[in-house]
């Protein structure tokens, strides 16, 4: 399977933990994107990278989250000092510079107790 | 700023009805538009796409779309619903350029497929 993968799937964590999600884009695609999608709600941007910049975040993303992508590969998504409201599911999507579609991989579901 | 709204979070339909939802967008630039649908605890996938050639776009599972640049908006339709088209529905709009071709979505429509 060649698509977007995320790494886990689901995530169950005690406020006050950190935790770290993991996205591999399609191998040839340059940009990456993180969105964050509440129950009920479409997602929500968070950042994206072309290559390894990160080149805009969203107000959405407070000092507790920070995002990387070394060498312009995979990313990482990284929450600090997890709180109730950070409970959602956080949709990873790559696509190519000069096409505007994206592919979405199948998302990482964050419940926080 | 870019901005879209779909109108009824929850459609119900008949199988073998037609299946209209309805999206309108609000964008500073000529709009990239997109249909996504998700099922249950899945990530996103593409049902069609419009980026600024044919105004009526076919996708994917009958799927189609009429881009109306007078009204900004861009309904989706199918003629006629099959169990499978259960799912939630998401319109979503990017601007391109700069703006790295983000997507802001709409709140969904959830589309439930009566027997």
């Amino acid at each position: 399977d060649t698509g977007v993968s995320q790494d886990p799937r689901h995530k169950i964590t005690k406020r006050g933990q950190n935790v770290t999600f993991r996205c591999d884009p399609i191998s040839e695609h340059n940009r990456l994107y993180w969105y964050r999608q509440t129950l009920g709600q479409g997602p929500e941007f968070l950042t994206y990278f072309q290559n390894e910049a990160q080149l805009e975040k969203s107000r959405l993303l407070s000092d507790r989250f920070s995002a990387e992508r070394p060498k312009g590969s995979f990313s990482t998504l990284e929450i600090q000092r997890t709180e109730q409201g950070d409970s959602a599911m956080y949709l990873c999507a790559s696509s190519s510079a000069g096409y505007n579609e994206q592919f979405f991989g199948p998302g990482t579901r964050l419940t926080v107790l | 700023a870019q901005s879209v709204t779909q109108l009824g979070s929850h459609v119900s339909v008949s199988e073998g009805a037609l299946v209209l939802l309805r999206c309108n967008y609000s964008s500073s630039v000529p709009p990239y538009l997109f249909w996504y649908v998700q099922y249950p605890n899945q990530g996103l996938q593409l049902l069609l796409k419009y980026t600024s050639a044919a105004t009526l776009v076919k996708g994917i599972n009958g799927f189609e779309a009429e881009f109306k640049k007078s009204e900004t908006s861009f309904h989706l339709t199918k003629p006629s619903a099959h169990m499978s088209d259960a799912a939630e529905y998401f319109c979503a709009v990017s601007e391109g350029g700069a703006a790295g071709n983000k997507l802001t979505f709409g709140g969904g429509t959830r589309v439930l497929v009566k027997p």
